[in-house]
């Protein structure tokens, strides 16, 4: 069964980098597009961008200056790397699998991780 | 861009039916997919392509999708059914609803 894990630093400091990784097990990345995905307390959902393991990206155009998305497919791993963030950036970021038919994309998420609580102060 | 309405709030009572509804412009044409979204946890998806359940989502979990409105409904409504639900396409990028939080009375 393929699971999803996020990991990340916690605590990011006004104008750094925010890093967070997405672990993949029970499964190969290399076999499917994963999203990040992100929401503040108390508020709704704002997708980050999706990543292919093929190399495709995809990014929300509102964050696309911001954002960097890789894969490492020796670990199983997915990154997001979001630039010069500020306490608006504060949220739990999820990373999910894009559920696909026979191949292709139907741009939804059937697996999700638990989320990395990320918060951005001095 | 594309925005997608939902009403903040629906209340049903045990083993009603509960109609939560996504309104966008021509939303008919698009694949509209339902997350159900309970307190500390992540958001599961409960249908996907308008109407189409993922393994282990029970049947009382449906979806419609036409015009400008698109509908998942949750037929014999369960105190386990209480979470915030969201509607979701795609329209060059993915777009969420805002959520709908429902009550079981």
């Amino acid at each position: 069964q393929v699971q999803l894990q996020e990991s990340g630093p916690g605590l990011v400091k006004p104008s750094e980098t925010l890093s967070i990784t997405c672990t993949v097990s029970g499964g190969s990345i290399s076999s499917y597009c994963c999203n990040w995905i992100r929401q503040p307390a108390g508020k709704g959902l704002e997708w980050i961008g999706r990543m292919c393991s093929s190399g495709s990206t995809k990014y929300n155009p509102y964050l696309k200056s911001r954002v960097t998305m890789s894969v490492d497919t020796s670990k199983n791993q997915l990154s997001l790397n979001l630039r010069s963030v500020t306490a608006a950036d504060t949220a739990v970021y999820y990373c999910a699998r894009e559920l696909t038919w026979f191949g292709d994309l139907l741009g939804a998420f059937d697996i999700w991780g638990p989320g990395a609580v990320v918060t951005v102060s001095s | 861009s594309y925005v997608l309405t939902q009403p903040p709030s629906v209340s049903v009572a045990p083993g009603q039916t509960a109609r939560i509804t996504c309104g966008g412009n021509n939303i008919g044409s698009k694949s509209v997919h339902w997350y159900q979204q309970k307190p500390g946890q992540a958001p599961v998806l409960v249908v996907y392509d308008d109407s189409d359940r993922p393994s282990g989502i029970p049947e009382r979990f449906s979806g419609s999708n036409s015009g400008n409105t698109t509908t998942l409904t949750i037929s014999r409504v369960e105190a386990g059914d209480e979470a915030d639900y969201y509607c979701q396409v795609w329209d060059s990028k993915v777009v969420f609803g805002g959520g709908t939080k429902l009550t079981v009375l």
